[in-house]
């Protein structure tokens, strides 16, 4: 296992278009997390899945973005109707839950990121 | 070399010294904390957590002080590496359903 992956690493779009990022977490991990960031700031909430239930969404996360982890396995990102404001980059992250907090058993594992460029 | 609060972006320190990057968290009844730490075009990478019921906890090079009265979190770095330049995050656990938030981060730049 390499690690969580993200695909595309750059996306450029044309506003108003839609766009889809792809996640595939650490295999063993049940939680996957996304995040996104923009320059000079940390990573901001957007929603997570605790195998493939969606058990919770930022306010952050508008109508325009969906989110789905079908199998409980990868998860996709799309943004329909890209805005300017979209721009940022969109992280993903994987943890393994087994209940409580145990140290170091909760730590979320980030990928790369997303870098998403909307003109 | 110390950051202090929360607006205080940048830590310049020379290649030796030791570092304190400072963070303040919003919701006193947070009950873990992590420090991470992301390198240029990378994500986040975790370096070392505390629960609540500490107040210090050490790892290889690095220590994190939680003061809960005060809501604050500290991260020590001794023997500062030009390989530690980087932009640190804290990040405190918001509830039951770990989801972790994240302050605005900190950039430390080591020179050699």
């Amino acid at each position: 296992d390499t690690g969580v992956s993200q695909d595309p690493r750059h996306k450029i779009t044309k506003r108003g278009q839609n766009v889809t990022f792809r996640c595939d977490p650490i295999s063993e991990h049940n939680r996957l997390y996304w995040y996104r960031q923009t320059l000079g700031q940390g990573p901001e909430f957007l929603t997570y899945f605790q195998n493939e239930a969606q058990l919770e969404k930022s306010r952050l996360l508008s109508d325009r973005f969906s989110a789905e982890r079908p199998k409980g396995s990868f998860s996709t990102l799309e943004i329909q109707r890209t805005e300017q404001g979209d721009s940022a980059m969109y992280l993903c992250a994987s943890s393994f839950y087994g209940g409580g907090i145990v140290s170091g058993a909760n730590v979320l594992t980030f990928g790369a990121g997303s870098r998403l460029t909307v003109l | 070399g110390e950051s202090v609060g929360l607006h205080l972006p940048t830590l310049s320190v020379q290649e030796g010294d030791n570092s304190i990057i400072n963070c303040a968290y919003s919701n006193s009844a947070s009950d873990y904390f992590i420090w991470y730490k992301q390198e240029s075009g990378k994500g986040p990478q975790f370096i070392i957590d505390i629960r609540s019921n500490m107040d210090k906890r050490q790892g290889q090079r690095v220590t994190v002080l939680l003061n809960k009265t005060v809501k604050h979190l500290s991260l020590q770095i001794a023997a500062t590496q030009p390989g530690d330049s980087a932009v640190y995050f804290c990040a405190e656990n918001m509830g039951n359903n770990n989801d972790m938030r994240f302050g605005a981060g900190t950039r430390l730049t080591v020179k050699p």
